[in-house]
């Protein structure tokens, strides 16, 4: 069993919809959670990071971690063709060793 | 600043050949790292480095060596190449302090490696 769980997808979604994105994990330890959006052929660039449980908004993202449950989110409003990536979930128990899931492939269609 | 760059972008090797990707950052960061990412696997992490002359083995370390001369080159070999080192392999860095708490990785833009 992985470590870190992610559906693959592809998510598609008409333009404007909300994209809801999660991951689940096994190892408790973790308490870092980030999302990292990858457009094709490019490198992971970071949208959000949280610590420990809760919420956390950003402009058209917010980032929702319950670690009772060992589920993460990313919620995406008003999506937007240039929304259409792979995104990955990362964690870490502390410092810089992350574990990352496989990656859901998002397409937004307009 | 240029940020994290890899050489080559593409690279076809047969089997048993030997060959370095290049990883450079122009940020000063003291952390770097390699991962490779196979489709569906999400990044798995190869070596990392804390700083210069230190480095430390990931997740999948086998097949692979790093060296770590200056702050801002990490390159990573690849002795003898084998059908399953078929990947594509990114270079990160990050500039932590203490080392005890996550700050942002930043990536390059990944080299293709397909061995045959």
């Amino acid at each position: 069993q992985k470590e870190v769980e992610q559906d693959p997808g592809p998510l598609s979604v008409p333009e404007g919809a909300i994209v809801s994105l999660n991951c689940t994990y096994s190892n408790s330890a973790f308490q870092y959670f980030m999302w990292y959006r990858q457009y094709s052929r490019k490198g992971p660039e970071l949208l959000m990071y949280t610590y420990s449980s809760g919420n956390k908004e950003d402009g058209r993202f917010t980032a929702q971690v319950d670690k009772s449950s060992k589920y993460i989110s990313l919620f995406i409003r008003d999506s937007q063709p240039s929304d259409s990536a792979t995104y990955l979930c990362a964690m870490t128990a502390a410092g810089n060793k992350l574990t990352f899931g496989g990656g859901t492939r998002v397409l937004v269609k307009p | 600043n240029a940020g994290v760059t890899q050489t080559p972008k593409f690279r076809i090797l047969k089997i048993g050949q030997s060959m370095t990707l290049q990883c450079a950052q122009d940020m000063n960061h003291n952390y770097m790292y390699w991962y490779r990412q196979d489709p569906g696997m999400g990044l798995k992490l190869i070596y990392y480095s804390v700083g210069a002359g230190i480095t430390d083995k990931g997740e999948v370390p086998n097949g692979y060596n790093v060296s770590r001369s200056t702050t801002e080159d990490f390159p990573l070999r690849l002795e003898l190449a084998a059908p399953s080192q078929t990947s594509v392999y990114f270079c990160a860095s990050s500039y932590s302090p203490s080392g005890g708490s996550y700050n942002e990785q930043f990536f390059g833009p990944g080299t293709r490696l397909t061995v045959l």
